[in-house]
């Protein structure tokens, strides 16, 4: 079964902190992905990574980054977060076609 | 710009009754297409699939049906059992150099009453 953990399930942090979010799969999958999800809106690609230190803008990636430095696992970086980053972030990895997802982390900034 | 809407934020159907969920796109570079199924506080679970080529997939109660020229597709449950209470999303992906990217719809909010 493919595995896909992240580092925390629940996180609260303050305005202007930088947060490291991590994400470890164990298939050995060439793809990664973080998205965020929200209410109404589904979920929204932030970044993906094809290759180990490799990396593509998904469709919302302004105030975030991320870093791939082996193939099992994807960070996603909030630099300095904000209120409106408050959000469930779910990493995903793939091969082909189908991605699996992690569970999920809960991030509130206050 | 959205390439993809599920336009029922919601639906609500009884035990053992058919439960249809409706995604439309407009990106005609897609060519495969995914469901997956969310939980509260998990990640989403992939479901069943289609490629473009087909127009009709089938998975035991899931059926999935594909219309190209309408770029419509639609998922049937049947029947529907209170542990199908879920958000169900559609993700169309495009081919080519995409890597796997899935771009995803808003979901629908599907409740199941015993």
């Amino acid at each position: 079964d493919v595995k896909v953990t992240q580092s925390s399930r629940y996180l609260v942090k303050r305005t202007g902190e930088k947060v490291f979010l991590e994400c470890v799969q164990d298939m050995d999958h060439e793809n990664m992905f973080w998205y965020r999800q929200d209410p109404g809106l589904g979920l929204r690609l932030i970044y993906f990574s094809y290759d180990v230190k490799m990396k593509e803008k998904g469709d919302i990636p302004e105030g975030y980054s991320v870093s791939r430095e082996k193939k099992e696992r994807f960070s996603l970086i909030l630099e300095s977060a904000s209120t409106n980053q408050t959000s469930m972030y779910l990493c995903a990895s793939s091969l082909y076609y189908e991605q699996y997802f992690g569970p999920g982390t809960r991030l509130t900034v206050t | 710009d959205q390439q993809v809407k599920q336009n029922s934020p919601s639906l609500s159907v009884q035990e053992g009754r058919i439960s249809i969920l409706n995604c439309d796109y407009t990106n005609s570079m897609f060519d495969y297409f995914l469901w997956y199924k969310k939980y509260p506080a998990e990640g989403p679970t992939f479901l069943i699939s289609i490629s473009s080529i087909k127009d009709k997939n089938e998975d035991g109660r899931f059926t999935v049906f594909l219309n190209k020229s309408a770029k419509h597709l639609s998922l049937h449950i049947v029947p529907s059992q209170p542990g199908d209470s879920a958000v169900y999303f559609c993700a169309p992906q495009a081919g080519g150099t995409s890597y796997g990217k899935l771009t995803f719809g808003q979901g629908t909010i599907l409740t199941v009453h015993p």
